[in-house]
Order: structure tokens, then C-alpha cells, then sequence
């Protein structure tokens, strides 16, 4: 099974900020990853698909790169809403299984 | 508009059996992969099954879990036997981002709690 890990565990940020999170998979995930957001008490919420694609009702601010077995999600200039945990997930297109990351905390 | 509303959870003894529920409005549901995904409350996220139709599982439920549904009744299921302390967290339902494929979710339901405690 393909392993999911993420990097920072935390970060802490500012208002105003460019963040960057990284998500690396143990074997090539063939540009099939997804970024989420979740918020305490709330299920997660999906940021970007395919790698790079924004979902629908997305602020512009959230983008998405990488292939293979590197992925990036960058936040440019943070807002309020968006102090949150992260994570990337991998859809297995051989296993039909899915990996989370184990996510990244993105505080104050 | 879209929704997903999970229920059926709550406290079953170790060894005990559970049935959780996902009733969806708001799109075709036949034509959508539906999934269930669980999270240790303070822990990440962990697929547990989905339905393609055709069925698939994360290696740990090791046959003691079962998806089903009904397109019928718009409703997906994750039948779940000899439940141990390990299986407590919160079950999202969740449907794919396209149809008739299966590469993520974009759509969550609310989430049941399900506590395995004697």
C-alpha cells in the first residue's frame, strides 16, 4: 500500500502569510491526490483534486503542485478562516484504496 | 443541494455489532461511488470501504465490515461486526467528486460517533 507522509507536522503562521505544505507518497500516485481542510467538529472539506485542481468554491488563494511522489499545497496570504489541519490523500487506482497524509496543523 | 446524513451510531459492547446509515438527497446516487472514512477523535483520517458498486476495504477491517447499498432508497450502509476499542471514532460517509469514478470526495456528511466500550 502507498504511505502517505506530510510535512511540517505544525506550523504556526501569520495573517498575511504564503504557506507551503508538503505531502510526499512512498510510490507514484499518478496524479491522483486531493488536498483537505478540516476544522474542529467539522467533517473536511475539500480544497483541491488531481493535484493542481481547484474545487469549485475555493478561494484562488489555495493552489496545488507536484506529480509522481511530491505534492505541494500553498496558501497565498492566509486568512483568519484558514487556521486549520491539512491533509493530502491518495487515491490507488491498482488497489482501489485511498491514504490519507497524517496532516499538518496550521496555527497561530 | 447535496447532503449526506449519517446515522446509526452510539456505544456497543466489545464484540458487538453496528449499522450505520447514509441517506443522500440532491444528486444522482446510483452513479457515484460512496465511501466511508473514519477519524479517531484528535487522529487523522482512515478510509474504511467504499461502493462502486463493487466493493472495496482498507486492509484492517479484515472482513468484519461490509458496505451495501441502496440505490433504491439512496442510502449506503457499513455493517460492522466484532467491533473492538480500536474501531471507536467518528464514520463519515462521504460520494465522489465525479461519476462513475472514484479518485476523491467532495462531499462529507456530518459524522456518527461510534464508541466500542464495555
Amino acid at each position: 500500500d502507498v504511505q502517505m507522509t506530510q510535512s511540517p507536522y505544525t506550523l504556526s503562521a501569520s495573517v498575511g502569510d504564503r504557506v507551503t505544505i508538503t505531502c510526499r507518497a512512498s510510490d507514484s500516485v499518478d496524479g491522483f491526490l486531493a488536498w483537505f481542510q478540516q476544522k474542529p467538529g467539522e467533517a473536511p472539506n475539500l480544497l483541491i483534486y488531481e493535484a493542481s485542481r481547484l474545487e469549485t468554491g475555493v478561494p484562488p488563494r489555495f493552489s496545488g503542485s507536484g506529480s509522481g511522489t511530491e505534492f505541494t499545497l500553498t496558501i497565498d496570504g492566509l486568512q483568519p478562516d484558514d487556521f486549520a489541519t491539512y491533509y493530502c490523500q491518495q487515491y490507488d487506482s491498482y488497489s482501489r484504496g485511498y491514504t490519507f497524509g497524517p496532516g499538518t496543523k496550521v496555527d497561530i | 443541494e447535496v447532503q449526506l446524513l449519517e446515522s446509526g451510531g452510539g456505544v456497543v459492547h466489545p464484540g458487538g455489532s453496528l449499522r450505520l446509515s447514509c441517506a443522500a438527497s440532491g444528486f444522482s446516487f446510483g452513479d457515484y461511488t460512496m465511501a466511508w472514512v473514519r477519524q479517531i477523535p484528535g487522529r487523522g483520517l482512515q478510509w474504511v470501504a467504499s461502493s462502486a458498486p463493487s466493493t472495496f476495504y482498507a486492509g484492517f477491517v479484515r472482513g468484519r465490515f461490509t458496505i451495501t447499498r441502496d440505490d433504491s432508497k439512496r442510502t449506503v450502509f457499513l455493517h460492522m461486526r466484532s467491533l473492538s476499542a480500536e474501531d471507536t471514532a467518528i464514520y463519515y460517509c462521504a460520494k465522489a467528486r465525479s461519476p462513475y469514478t472514484s479518485e476523491t470526495f467532495n462531499v462529507w456528511g456530518q459524522g456518527t460517533m461510534v464508541t466500542v466500550s464495555s
